[in-house]
């Protein structure tokens, strides 16, 4: 079965770092695009990063500088490393496989708070 | 960055009513479009791609138009099940862009 499994998600302070994870079964992550997108709470979709099969990288002007997607070809999972996490950042992170755009399957999502 | 607008963000409607929602774009994209349904507290779903591709396992009632700027999501007969949140994305130019929404509910 095509799945992916996040993790990491919690609650963090203003400034503060977290990683989420992603983990895919059912497919190879490292010959895929893979991008994540967020939902703020009551809020649309926002599209925050992909990593393309060959490595490189984009951003939403948003996080730019703050957060870095990666991903371990071994383990098959998808990471993404938040810095500098600001209130507005808190979310709903889903991973998803992309292609022309995110397209499936998706993570179940992962909820970051950022809060004092 | 390309911005993306809906219209309507929100309406309501019956079973059996035919719906359209329009998207556009702030420059063209092609036909670089895809239309994503989300109910609450689910996963989003795409339904097209492509601006006028069904998605595998996706209702023939569901269908999509437009190329450039100008784009249209129409279920031609709303089902109980359509009841969600429908929004656009351009995947012409990065960074990606989601389309507000358009919330659909029972009339």
């Amino acid at each position: 079965e095509v799945q992916l499994v996040e993790s990491g998600g919690g609650l963090v302070q203003p400034g503060g770092s977290l990683r989420l994870s992603c983990a895919a079964s059912g497919f190879t992550v490292s010959v895929n695009y893979m991008s994540w997108v967020r939902q703020a709470p009551g809020k649309g979709l926002e599209w925050v990063s992909v990593i393309y099969s060959g490595g490189g990288t984009y951003y939403a002007d948003s996080v730019k500088g703050r957060f870095i997607i990666s991903r371990d070809n071994y383990k098959n999972t998808l990471h993404l490393q938040m810095n500098s996490l600001r209130v507005e950042d808190t979310a709903v992170y889903y991973c998803v496989r992309d292609n022309s755009g995110p397209a499936g399957p998706w993570g179940q999502g992962a909820l970051v708070t950022v809060s004092s | 960055d390309i911005q993306m607008t809906q219209s309507p963000s929100a309406m309501s409607a019956s079973v059996g009513d035919r719906v359209t929602i329009t998207c556009r774009a702030s420059q063209g994209i092609s036909n670089d479009l895809a239309w994503f349904q989300q109910k609450p507290g689910k996963v989003p779903k795409r339904l097209i791609y492509a601006a006028s591709s069904l998605q595998s396992g996706v209702p023939s009632r569901f269908s999509g138009s437009g190329s450039g700027t100008e784009f249209t999501l129409t279920i031609s007969s709303l089902q109980p099940e359509d009841f969600a949140t429908y929004y656009c994305l351009q995947h012409n130019s990065y960074p990606l862009t989601f389309g507000p929404g358009t919330k659909v509910d029972i009339k």
